[in-house]
């Protein structure tokens, strides 16, 4: 069975601070999707980044970057330099690649509070 | 290009009442997939549609059940509502992976239920 763990429940940091949130996957298939998502107040989840099980190589995308190590199951997310605007809950979702669907199983979630 | 669009915004019902919710993929997609994310947790698949049959089910009872039509949108039904079934209902579209992709899913603003 798929598993997601995100240890930290909630960080808060003053704005202009780098803030990294954890992320800890379980699962018994070789090839495998790790994402995120964003949910601000509003409600909506917004896709940010999916990374495939067989590329470990990190991922930078203005202000945000990713650490993909297989070897700790960690796929863990990086904002540099917060801002207001990333406050939000962020979410990590891990899936399979099997035919029988792309279903989503989440971690509980991370909420960040950045301060001005 | 339209996103995923979900009815109602809102939606308060009564114990042992029937409630029908509704979802409109993203243009291009044909795979529709119902999450259910109560207060303060991360969401939790339900169970997902292609070519309007049930592909993938989650751990949820037989009172939850879906319909996808040949527009592929999506009704996601509940029966005999019970206070724990308050929470936001999401509704997330992909392509199917049998066009040799992974694609990701995206969701929807989603439906606040409220169970009274």
């Amino acid at each position: 069975a798929q598993k997601v763990t995100q240890a930290q429940t909630e960080i808060s940091v003053v704005e202009k601070e780098d803030v990294t949130l954890d992320c800890v996957y379980e699962t018994r298939d070789t090839t495998y999707y790790l994402f995120w998502y964003k949910q601000p107040p509003s409600g909506e989840l917004v896709f940010l980044i999916r990374r495939n099980s067989f590329d470990e190589q990190n991922e930078i995308s203005g202000r945000y970057s990713w650490n993909f190590q297989k070897s700790t199951s960690s796929f863990n997310f990086t904002i540099t330099a917060s801002q207001v605007v990333d406050s939000a809950v962020y979410f990590c979702a891990l899936s399979e690649a099997g035919a029988a669907g792309n279903k989503l199983t989440f971690g509980g979630g991370t909420r960040v509070l950045v301060k001005p | 290009d339209a996103g995923v669009t979900q009815s109602p915004t809102h939606l308060i019902k009564t114990r042992g009442q029937q409630v029908t919710l509704r979802c409109s993929p993203k243009s291009g997609h044909d795979t529709v997939s119902w999450y259910q994310q109560a207060l303060g947790q991360g969401p939790q698949f339900i169970f997902q549609y292609y070519e309007e049959e049930e592909r993938q089910r989650g751990n949820f009872p037989d009172r939850f059940s879906g319909h996808q039509f040949p527009n592929y949108s999506s009704e996601l039904n509940v029966n005999a509502l019970l206070l724990g079934d308050s929470a936001l209902y999401l509704c997330a579209s992909s392509l199917d992976l049998r066009t040799g992709y992974f694609h990701e899913q995206y969701f929807g603003p989603g439906t606040r239920l409220t169970v009274t």
